[in-house]
């Protein structure tokens, strides 16, 4: 079974709205997460590195005021996509990194975020 | 900084043939290894990985990828492709620090 999970797997939101988005570790903590958006017909690109207790480490040209990154607990990491717009309509994936697990990352199932 | 390359973007091959797709990488060591495939509309489902030993790493579905350091390479194959594996394939690379690093995917066609 899935040892990550996202929630939810599909949402629409109205242009202006806020959509968050879960990544939750099930059978183990991870001090790390990973946030991934993929546009269609497109390979994966990572936009942040969540820490837990601290501030996600966002990639280059990713507006880390419109992405937020909370990672307030060791099994839960959540993306929150602020004043949505069309162009915010992707894939969204989360991953964790199991430090006690050969440091091996699992993959949640992806979110499709469409914003109308 | 590591990079991975997929040279083919697209590929179409007759149900039953044989499959190789390829996959380069650039890092300084030997970084950890994998191949993931994600079918229209969902996540990626690992197929396998490679951490050390055994150069060829055998996978799920039939699949199987040989690790060539000389080269920075590692190649996915099928001996005899099936319709249900018409996907999108990426390939991976992890140097232990930070997230996995994708290939920009080679999309799979099988013709009947």
């Amino acid at each position: 079974g899935a040892v990550v999970s996202q929630h939810p797997s599909r949402v629409i939101c109205k242009s202006g709205t806020s959509v968050k988005i879960e990544c939750r570790s099930l059978d183990f903590q991870a001090t790390t997460m990973f946030w991934y958006r993929q546009f269609p017909k497109q390979s994966l690109m990572l936009m942040a590195t969540s820490n837990e207790g601290s501030k996600a480490t966002y990639e280059q040209g990713v507006e880390k005021d419109k992405f937020l990154i909370n990672h307030a607990s060791l099994t839960l990491s959540t993306l929150t996509v602020t004043s949505a717009h069309p162009e915010d309509s992707s894939f969204y994936i989360c991953s964790a990194r199991n430090p006690d697990g050969g440091n091996t990352i699992y993959f949640g199932e992806g979110s499709w975020l469409t914003v109308v | 900084a590591q990079s991975v390359t997929q040279p083919d973007i697209h590929i179409t091959v007759s149900e039953g043939a044989s499959l190789e797709l390829r996959c380069n990488y650039s890092y300084g060591a030997t970084p950890y290894l994998f191949w993931y495939v994600q079918s229209p509309g969902q996540g990626l489902q690992l197929l396998l990985k490679y951490f050390s030993g055994d150069t060829l790493v055998q996978g799920i579905k039939g699949f199987e990828a040989e690790f060539k350091r000389s080269q920075s390479s590692f190649n996915l194959r099928k001996p005899s492709v099936h319709w249900s594996d018409a996907a999108e394939y990426f390939c991976a690379v992890d140097t232990g620090r930070r997230a996995l690093t994708f290939g920009s995917g080679t999309r799979l066609q099988v013709q009947p």
